[in-house]
């Protein structure tokens, strides 16, 4: 079973569009993370969620929205994508510090290309 | 703020040889955790070992071992025996108390047959 899933695995759209990126874990973590990797594969932090509950959102546009609907799901919201949002973007879980082994769960990326 | 830093951005090996791939960070705190991550072509993100900051002794996963050096901010990784399989990109990260990670901005590694 996958514990850190995301869908699409590829996504190819046009600029101006609206798409979202699913994500879902089966590993009871209360924490997950998007982050975002560009081409030359610098990793940043884009969100994270603590039971549901936004706990950091680096300086992202706000064109970029994530939704939690529940601690297992983080799904990923762009609108109106642009050139510059092509990337490869990971969801991640882990378990809150008190509970931490100190150990991110990545999902496979998801790769944004934008026309 | 915690940053870390990995300076070689790319590394190569000989099949069967040994490689250390360096990283530094800077924190004030004291207590936290260090990683090191593997992402090889396929893409996806893969722990390779992990250390705590309060454990003096060097973490080690059978082929990989770590040299981390508190005092001077260092954890560097080495990998011994390389294999083709090793050839990925290496990140180093570190995870504070209030469960913030941070990336270097990786090492490419290439095992040459």
């Amino acid at each position: 079973d996958t514990a850190v899933s995301q869908t699409p695995k590829y996504l190819v759209t046009q600029m101006g569009n609206d798409k979202s990126i699913k994500c879902e874990q089966n590993l009871g973590h209360d924490t997950m993370y998007w982050y975002k990797q560009d081409s030359k594969k610098f990793l940043k932090i884009m969100f994270s969620y603590n039971n549901k509950e936004l706990i950091i959102n680096e300086t992202v546009p706000n064109r970029f929205s994530p939704k939690s609907p529940d601690k297992a799901h983080l799904n990923l919201h762009i609108n109106s994508l642009e050139l510059g949002d092509s990337a490869v973007y990971f969801c991640a879980s882990s378990h809150h510090a008190r509970l931490n082994t100190g150990e991110l769960f990545f999902g496979e990326g998801s790769r944004l290309t934008v026309l | 703020a915690q940053t870390v830093t990995q300076s070689q951005p790319e590394m190569s090996v000989q099949e069967a040889e040994t490689v250390t791939l360096s990283c530094t960070y800077d924190t004030s705190e004291s207590n936290y955790y260090l990683f090191w991550y593997k992402q090889p072509p396929s893409r996806q993100m893969i722990l390779v070992i992990r250390q705590e900051a309060y454990k003096q002794q060097n973490a080690t996963e059978n082929r990989f071992s770590v040299n981390f050096q508190k005092a001077a901010k260092s954890f560097s990784l080495k990998i011994s025996d390389s294999q083709l399989g090793d050839t990925a990109m290496y990140f180093c990260a570190f995870m504070n108390t209030g469960n913030q990670f941070y990336f270097g901005t990786g090492t490419s590694l290439t095992v040459i047959p």
